[in-house]
């Protein structure tokens, strides 16, 4: 299987502030993922995001494919952002995610 | 559409003792998965079904650890005997066959075992 590695492990952040999440894969993938895990242990898929660039809202997302890392990028942070943000990525010959350790996200009100 | 259904939510038990945990896949998907997150780290797959068929289980500690889709939609997991490293979060997760847009995670059975 591949490596998955993100940085920073924990981030406390004042509600409003900014952050970026990095993911870094150990060969190239396909599919790349990015995934929020709340405090209830639900994974939400957040964005889609093989190459290039995406937003949702207060989130975005960067894939640079030939680089092999992804940047999650979260404006005007909320109390509800909090929880494991995960980075997982599929190679080309299954199926299967393969994820990272994840960053553990707090934001204080 | 309603997502991916697993019972139950949480379960203890001791070691050496079974237990089974069940997944019902968003209607449509033809690919299954079970993952186990231990805590702190990042879920890992360990068993892939495409229909009733079993694509990928070389993850899955087959000495104690079983997987079922007898039709093709639900599927159960088994431990016997359970060991106190088995205690995890189970999820399971579907998708449409060759898809990865629709990939969607059930909420997941918290298992400790004492």
């Amino acid at each position: 299987g591949i490596q998955v590695e993100q940085s920073p492990p924990d981030l406390i952040l004042q509600e409003g502030a900014n952050s970026t999440l990095r993911c870094n894969f150990s060969d190239s993938v396909n599919n790349l993922q990015w995934f929020h895990q709340n405090p209830w242990g639900q994974l939400i898929n957040l964005f889609y995001i093989p190459s290039g660039t995406k937003q949702n809202g207060r989130l975005s997302a960067t894939t640079v494919a030939t680089e092999r890392y992804s940047l999650l990028y979260i404006s005007s942070s909320q109390t509800t952002d909090s929880g494991v943000y995960f980075c997982a990525g599929i190679v080309d010959t299954g199926n299967q995610f393969y994820f990272g350790t994840g960053t553990s996200l707090t934001v204080i009100p | 559409e309603a997502g991916v259904a697993q019972s139950p939510r949480y379960k203890i038990i001791e070691k050496r003792q079974s237990v089974a945990f069940w997944c019902n896949p968003i209607s449509g998907h033809a690919t299954l998965y079970w993952y186990q997150q231990i805590l702190g780290q990042g879920p890992k797959l360990l068993i892939q079904f495409q229909n009733n068929g079993v694509v990928d289980d070389s993850q899955l500690p087959k000495d104690r650890f079983s997987a079922e889709r007898l039709k093709g939609v639900d599927s159960t997991l088994k431990i016997q005997p359970a060991k106190l490293e088995d205690s995890a979060v189970y999820l399971c997760a579907s998708s449409k066959e060759g898809a990865f847009l629709g990939y969607t995670f059930g909420s997941g059975t918290r298992l400790t075992v004492v």
